[in-house]
């Protein structure tokens, strides 16, 4: 069974003050690795895909990097509107296509 | 583009009623996925259709819970008694048809569903 385990449950940080949130996951073969962003009230919205151990993916403030084990997403000189919830989710191959989804990380960037 | 949508956004009833759910997925979108948050806990899956064929609908909890997709187009998701567990948040995905193993699925913005 594929399981995902995201750390730290919820990050305070001061506007420009970087950080990186944590996703361990167990998965028999991935297929791939998905970073979300959800706002309150919103649906998750897709940020990145990571396939293979080494792979970087970057957009704006945010950096996705992924081992054989966890992926970090990386957040350089956040601003307050960075504050949401992220979310990691892995797809197995065992596992068809189905999300397996961590349970969040709820950023929030002080001004 | 539009993305995928949902309605209706919130629905509150009553135990013993019925409820259904619809959604309509990104236009060309052959994949469309639901899953829902209870109480707090992460999103989990429930099906996975291809078309208008269920693909995977290992994670339904229970034959209350029907889902169809006919024409291949809008899906709907029916709760035939609902109980009071069934409470949440009900997400509906869609992903295009690619030739790759992996494909990023673009989540609706939800239906909150209220049992009382």
């Amino acid at each position: 069974e594929d399981q995902v385990t995201q750390s730290p449950e919820a990050l305070r940080l001061q506007e420009g003050e970087s950080s990186s949130l944590n996703c361990s996951y167990t998965v028999s073969g991935l297929r791939g690795l998905f970073w979300y962003r959800q706002d309150p009230g919103k649906g998750p919205e897709f940020l990145f895909t990571l396939y293979s151990a080494g792979e970087e993916k970057e957009k704006e403030r945010l950096k996705a990097t992924l081992t054989k084990k966890e992926s970090f997403l990386h957040i350089t000189a956040p601003k307050p509107e960075d504050s949401a919830t992220y979310l990691c989710a892995v797809s197995g191959f065992g596992s068809a296509r189905q999300l397996t989804f961590g349970s969040g990380t709820q950023l929030t960037v002080l001004p | 583009e539009a993305g995928v949508t949902q309605f209706p956004s919130h629905s509150v009833i009553e135990k013993g009623q019925t409820v259904t759910l619809r959604c309509d997925p990104i236009s060309g979108h052959d994949n469309l996925y639901w899953y829902r948050r209870v109480m707090g806990k992460e999103i989990k899956f429930l099906l996975h259709f291809v078309k208008e064929s269920k693909q995977d609908e290992s994670g339904m909890p229970n034959n209350r819970f029907l889902a169809e997709r006919t024409g291949g187009t809008y899906s709907t998701l029916k709760v035939q008694p609902a109980e009071l567990e069934d409470s949440g948040v009900y997400f509906c995905a869609s992903s295009p048809a690619t030739p790759t193993p992996t494909d990023t699925q673009y989540f609706g913005p939800g239906t909150r569903l209220t049992v009382l």
